[in-house]
């Protein structure tokens, strides 16, 4: 299995500002992927991070809002770039080891 | 449309008793599978994966999986309070880990 630690919990911040998400590994993994839940709904996968190269963003999602670094193969960081209400959400990191994918505990956003 | 449907949206049973959640991949790549339960203020956890065809049983938990379909569906039996919770679906391709889920069934285990 992998843990992934996620910091911080919860934040709340002011519309037009900057959010720093990270997510840290137990153990190095190839692929660290970044999810989006708003309230009680489904996960919405917004990126793919491999080390040492550019986020591949799924649709919806682009670089210049939430843009994603992988420095090494046990760290990542999500910025939400000019935070809006609706991005109030749940933020999750995730990671595969074996046939199973692992979740962090999730960063509770709240743009006000 | 969604490319991993789920079915029923909400499901009410009566503890002791069974549930049985749907799940359909619209899109042939997708036939792998993963059966997520996230309690209210937590993250997923995963229950079962499933790859090939045929069943997998661990506990009270059963899944299926009917890879001509794409759909696979999640049983608990002796259902129990604490079992209530989103159950998330998640499906990718053979070889991707990114996975995509389904809009998730609300369970709700009366005592």
């Amino acid at each position: 299995s992998v843990l992934l630690y996620q910091k911080p919990n919860r934040d709340i911040c002011q519309s037009g500002t900057s959010l720093k998400i990270q997510c840290v590994a137990d153990s190095q993994v190839v692929s660290m992927f970044w999810y989006q839940q708003f309230q009680e709904q489904s996960l919405m996968l917004m990126a793919t991070a491999n080390e040492g190269s550019e986020a591949t963003y799924e649709s919806g999602f682009t670089k210049d809002k939430f843009p994603i670094s992988r420095p090494n193969l046990t760290f990542s960081t999500l910025t939400v770039n000019n935070a809006r209400p609706g991005d109030s959400s749940i933020y999750f990191c995730s990671s595969r080891a074996g046939e199973e994918v692992f979740f962090g505990k999730g960063t509770r956003l709240t743009v006000v | 449309q969604q490319k991993v449907q789920q079915s029923p949206e909400s499901l009410i049973v009566p503890e002791g008793g069974m549930a049985s959640l749907n799940c359909t991949s619209s899109d042939r790549n997708v036939d792998y599978f993963w059966w997520y339960r996230q309690h209210s203020g937590k993250s997923p956890k995963m229950l079962m994966s499933i790859f090939s065809n045929g069943e997998k049983e661990e506990g009270r938990f059963t899944v299926h999986l009917n890879k001509a379909s794409l759909h696979t569906s999640l049983h608990i039996r002796d259902s129990q309070p604490s079992d209530s919770a989103l159950y998330l679906c998640a499906g990718a391709s053979s070889g991707s880990w990114q996975l995509i889920f389904g809009s998730g069934t609300q369970l709700t285990v009366m005592p």
